[in-house]
């Protein structure tokens, strides 16, 4: 079963747009994180944000700002006034203190194209 | 802003052939991991390294792929034979702590194509 669900394979928007990119997770754990990654078409992956499972306030960061809902197990990521510079795959993520290895379960990413 | 660096970024190999890929984590970090991406497709993990030796690895990482630490800062993933199927960018991370709220930090991966 897929732990962090991105059923958004693409989404194309229009510059100055907002834009919302889902993500659903599943875990047992109580305590855990969850984090979003860009990775623009230079390939590398970029560190957005992470928020722990305790801390559902939501969190703006100029244009970016993410809403945490540990009822419905989402953490969307919604880019507000988008650019062209925005155009990238977007990964969400979530790590649970369950392992030992750090390891992180990534979804599938969506792919955003922003259109000038 | 300290980096994780990854060499080479494209390196192409024949299939059968041995390559290794060398990675230099942030300095002040202690834990080290390899992820592999497909093209197109998502994020795996493959193995987290820890005080010199291996913490955890996923199913991918069988007994023809092996993790270094030969010296204080570079980390290695090596292949011992290729196979087609090996084909796909490889991301070094390093992160400060083992706990679960620990940022991994990616180098710019290493694009691996097998012929």
């Amino acid at each position: 079963a897929q732990k962090v669900t991105q059923a958004q394979t693409e989404i194309s928007v229009v510059e100055k747009e907002d834009v919302t990119l889902d993500c659903v997770y599943e875990t047992r754990d109580t305590t855990y994180y969850l984090f979003w990654y860009k990775q623009p078409p230079s390939g590398e992956l970029v560190f957005l944000i992470r928020r722990n499972s305790f801390d559902e306030q939501n969190e703006i960061s100029g244009r970016y700002s993410w809403n945490f809902q540990k009822s419905t197990s989402s953490f969307n990521f919604t880019i507000t006034a988008s650019q062209v510079v925005d155009s990238a795959v977007y990964f969400c993520a979530l790590s649970e203190t369950a392992n030992t290895g750090n390891q992180f379960y990534f979804g599938t990413g969506t792919s955003l194209t922003v259109i000038p | 802003e300290p980096e994780v660096t990854q060499t080479p970024s494209h390196q192409v190999t024949q299939m059968g052939q041995e390559v290794i890929l060398r990675c230099v984590p942030i300095s002040n970090h202690l834990y080290f991991y390899w992820y592999r991406q497909i093209l197109g497709q998502k994020v795996e993990f493959l193995v987290s390294f820890y005080n010199n030796e291996i913490s955890e690895k996923s199913e991918i990482f069988d007994d023809q792929f092996s993790v270094e630490r030969p010296d204080g800062s570079n980390f290695t993933l090596k292949i011992r034979s290729t196979k087609l199927e090996d084909s796909a960018m490889y991301f070094c991370a390093s992160s400060a702590g083992q706990t679960s709220d620990s940022p991994l930090h990616f180098g710019n991966g290493t694009r691996l194509t097998v012929t």
